[in-house]
């Protein structure tokens, strides 16, 4: 069955830190991966995708098969950061979600 | 351009209530959810549509149906709405498994 893993469910890291937002997957398959972010008060949208390997707001994911993970990586976090953060897991058409992490980044 | 429209924003039931939450999309998108979401649960898939007259059972599909009316149109029904069913629902369409998913506002539903 697939599983998305979400092993914490609050972050909190100093402005200027290194972030890192943990996913990991279950699925038998070949997996697409993906990162939502939920600002307070906004619409869930898309963050970033394994498929185009791009970076979003200075954000990046790398699939690591061998480990299962899609972790969520940024280098010097910024408060405008803080927010929810789901990573999500798509089988054919069906997307499910992780439990999620919020991420709290302080001055 | 709206994207997804969820009606209505809240509303209170009470045990033994139907109620039918809307969402239409005007992006021409092929695939429509329905995902309810918990405190510490995360999102949670209840059904999808992968397209127009498609529905299919997601993670926790006991206690609703849905109806994809046509392409714009996909609507979640609670017959019999049980305390277990107070949550926050999004509605989210898609043109298809490699494309971002677009999300309503959400509908809070609270059952007493």
């Amino acid at each position: 069955a697939q599983r998305v893993t979400q092993p914490e469910k609050l972050l909190s890291v100093f402005k200027g830190a290194p972030v890192e937002l943990k996913c990991n997957y279950s699925y038998s398959g070949s997996p697409e991966l993906f990162w939502y972010v939920q600002y307070s008060r906004q619409r869930l949208q898309l963050l970033l995708r394994h498929i185009s390997r791009e970076s979003i707001k200075g954000f990046t994911a790398d699939l690591n098969k061998g480990e299962t993970s899609f972790h969520l990586k940024k280098p010097f976090a910024q408060e405008e950061d803080s927010a929810m953060y789901y990573c999500a897991l798509g089988s054919g058409y069906a997307l499910n979600f992780g439990k999620g992490t919020s991420l709290l980044v302080t001055p | 351009n709206a994207g997804v429209t969820q009606t209505p924003k809240f509303q209170v039931l009470k045990t033994g209530q139907s109620m039918t939450l809307q969402c239409a999309q005007d992006m021409n998108h092929n695939s429509m959810y329905w995902y309810r979401q918990d405190p510490g649960m995360g999102l949670r898939l209840i059904y999808y549509s992968a397209s127009e007259g498609t529905t299919d059972k997601g993670e926790v599909p006991n206690g609703y149906n849905v109806s994809r009316l046509n392409k714009r149109e996909f609507s979640l029904r609670l017959e019999s709405a049980a305390p277990s069913q107070t949550s926050v629902y999004f509605c989210a369409s898609r043109q298809d498994p490699n494309s971002p998913l677009h999300f309503g506002n959400g509908t809070r539903l609270t059952v007493t």
